[in-house]
């Protein structure tokens, strides 16, 4: 159980177009999911938080505008990265947060999508 | 604000050995939970072992074990009978009240064979 799915898995755009990243809880219920950033070698970045049904969190130095989030449905959040540039290029991965029934909640992660832009 | 400190960028171990993993860690809340995830070549992020703060009993799951030392605020990571397919990065996280993950800067480890 527990299963998240990215997709796609990797994408090459063109400067100035936006690109939309899916992600999926395939056997449970996802009231939170987490968008983070990494670069190569480096820990995740935490991008946002998306509640299903309301507006993300976006952490400070995070372009709203640019990475917009949705989360219209328990079991499916996406990144759009509007008007992508080369410097968007990086690894985005998202997570799921499952809530167990002792209380403890744990984050379950996508496989990662990987965004060249040129 | 809670941060999270891995002060070993990089470990080795030989196959079938034990190895160690270092991580500590700052929070002002009572109610926390500490995390190892790896994260081999492909990239996909896999929970490793979970141990709720309040629980004394140190967390197990196979060869994987903490040794959870909450006064110290420490949370280490012991990997025994070491295993080529353990080679990867490992990242030590807290997560409180607002469940955000706060990550340390990761270890990468390289099993010898």
């Amino acid at each position: 159980g527990a299963v998240v799915s990215q997709h796609p898995s990797w994408v090459i755009c063109k400067s100035g177009t936006s690109v939309k990243i899916e992600c999926r809880s395939l056997d449970f219920q996802a009231t939170t999911m987490f968008w983070y950033r990494q670069f190569p070698k480096q820990s995740l970045m935490l991008m946002a938080t998306s509640n299903e049904g309301s507006k993300a969190t976006y952490e400070q130095g995070v372009e709203k505008d640019k990475f917009l989030i949705n989360h219209a449905s328990l079991t499916l959040s996406t990144l759009t990265v509007t008007s992508a540039h080369p410097e968007d290029s990086s690894f985005y991965i998202c997570s799921a947060r499952v809530f167990q029934l002792d209380s403890t909640d744990t984050q379950y992660f996508g496989p990662g999508t990987r965004l060249t832009v040129l | 604000a809670q941060t999270v400190t891995q002060s070993q960028p990089e470990m080795s171990v030989q196959e079938a050995e034990t190895v160690t993993l270092s991580c500590t860690y700052d929070t002002s809340e009572s109610d926390y939970y500490l995390f190892w995830y790896k994260q081999p070549p492909s990239r996909q992020m896999i929970l490793v072992i979970r141990q709720e703060a309040y629980k004394q009993q140190n967390a197990t799951e196979n060869r994987f074990s903490v040794n959870f030392q909450k006064a110290a605020k420490s949370f280490s990571l012991k990997i025994s009978d070491s295993q080529l397919g353990d080679a990867a990065m490992y990242f030590c996280g807290v997560t409180g009240n607002n469940r955000k993950l706060i990550w340390g800067l990761g270890t990468s480890l390289a099993v010898n064979p």
